[in-house]
């Protein structure tokens, strides 16, 4: 029984396409994020909504949009897909915001563009 | 500008001793620090925490001390076992959601 989920596990895309990862949790949790984890194996916050709301937006292109049709989905859309984006994306969620509130992580997605 | 540093890339120990593992930051406005286990191919997964208002919090085999005053945190965890192999993560943050995470540390325990 899954608590955060993510589709697809992997991908492998050309440039220029536009790609889209899901993410869902089962907690009822309030705040969803995207996190990027690069080749040097930073884990950076991209994007963090709260009831559906955007709250955070951390320095990420505009070619990435976040879309949470409700409160346990938050799904990142990519356009125009550059060889940089080429990651390990993770979805998380958490009850509440605020430091104390721990996050789970969901299993990740490993884009490769090729 | 790296504010949260994991400086060991991996770090190996036998089965039933100690391992340590550090985690140095440079924001002095950081409040609330953890610590996140990631094994391969699954998402990180939170372990133990510790406020800034604590020395140390213990859980199980698993105890985070901080010191404020050197900006260092570290994890211990005694004893070792060979399902305590994989890469752990410490994270800060200064009162909000947003966490900022050090590299990671590779810890392989040998049985």
């Amino acid at each position: 029984d899954t608590a955060v989920s993510q589709t697809p596990k992997y991908l492998v895309t050309q440039m220029g396409n536009d790609k889209s990862i899901k993410c869902e949790q089962n907690l009822g949790h309030d705040t969803m994020y995207w996190y990027k984890q690069d080749s040097k194996k930073f884990l950076k916050i991209m994007f963090s909504y709260n009831n559906k709301e955007l709250i955070i937006n951390e320095t990420v292109p505009n070619r990435f949009s976040p879309k949470s049709p409700d409160k346990a989905h938050l799904n990142l859309h990519i356009n125009s897909l550059e060889l940089g984006d080429s990651a390990v994306y993770f979805c998380a969620s958490s009850q509440v915001m605020g430091a104390e509130n721990e996050q789970f992580f969901g299993p990740g997605t490993r884009l490769t563009v090729l | 500008d790296q504010q949260v540093k994991q400086n060991s890339p991996s770090l190996s120990v036998q089965e039933g001793r100690i391992s340590i593992l550090n985690c140095d930051y440079t924001n002095s406005m950081f409040d609330y620090f953890l610590w996140y286990k990631k094994y391969p191919a699954e998402g990180p997964t939170f372990l133990i925490s510790i406020s800034s208002i604590k020395d140390k919090n213990e859980d199980g085999r698993f105890t985070v001390f901080l010191n404020k005053s050197a900006k260092h945190l570290s994890l211990h965890i005694v004893p070792s076992q060979p399902g305590d192999s994989a890469v752990y993560f410490c994270a800060a943050t200064s009162g909000t959601y947003k966490y900022i995470f050090g590299t990671g540390t590779r810890l392989k325990v040998l049985a």
